[in-house]
């Protein structure tokens, strides 16, 4: 039980380059998240998906696309990187089933996340 | 809109002293409020999570506790141990059960 994996750990960017971040989650939850963290400040949420086939918007989702390819994975898609877009981000999966950790997120280990 | 936020930024005991932790927020209506540790360039770490008709919660050395009508909680670590020193980061979870984060306390616990 992996729990939520996440691929890369590192990449580095051009500006104007793509890449598709990877999430997965081995728990059956429903719900997926992505936020991205940037120094001195909290977390804020990109795209969220509350079951698999929906997606929508957060706080901060311009410059971004997700994919919820089926139950387990989210993907989320830089489609021309900007160096505003230099973070961490975390993918975060919600559990709706558990009554002991009743909608508890669960989070992977990050993607940090460069661009020149 | 919601609004969370932490106090102290940083803090900085000997180690063997009680400690607590602060989280406010704004808005009232919360279905739950976490508790997470990250250590330096790592992940996220849940300690804590209350639910919203929850008053405290406890695991080993450490307590949370919730009051909604004053839009606090804090986070209470007994017999601090140098291996207690990260960054720790409250989120309150609202509509949709997207979490609002604080920005967290970086502590630090002397030998």
């Amino acid at each position: 039980n992996a729990g939520v994996t996440q691929t890369p750990k590192f990449q580095v960017l051009k500006t104007g380059q793509s890449m598709t971040l990877q999430c997965a989650q081995d728990m059956n939850h429903n719900s997926m998240y992505w936020y991205r963290q940037d120094p001195g400040m909290g977390l804020r949420l990109i795209y969220y998906s509350a079951s698999e086939g929906t997606t929508d918007k957060g706080e901060v989702p311009n410059g971004y696309n997700v994919s919820r390819l089926n139950k387990r994975e989210f993907s989320l898609r830089l489609e021309s990187a900007a160096p505003s877009q230099t973070s961490v981000y975390f993918c975060a999966s919600r559990s709706i089933t558990d009554r002991r950790r009743l909608n508890e997120q669960f989070f992977g280990p990050g993607t940090r996340l460069t661009v020149l | 809109k919601q609004e969370v936020t932490q106090i102290p930024a940083a803090l900085s005991v000997p180690e063997g002293e009680n400690l607590v932790l602060n989280c406010s927020f704004t808005d009232s209506a919360i279905y739950n409020l976490q508790w997470f540790r990250q250590d330096p360039g790592k992940g996220l770490t849940s300690l804590l999570l209350i639910q919203s008709s929850q008053r405290e919660q406890t695991s080993g050395r450490l307590n949370a506790s919730l009051d909604k009508s004053s839009g606090r909680s804090t986070l209470y670590i007994a017999a601090s141990q140098p291996g207690d020193s990260a960054t720790y980061l409250c989120a309150v979870s609202g509509s949709n059960y997207q979490l609002i984060w604080g920005a967290g306390t970086k502590l630090i616990i002397k030998p």
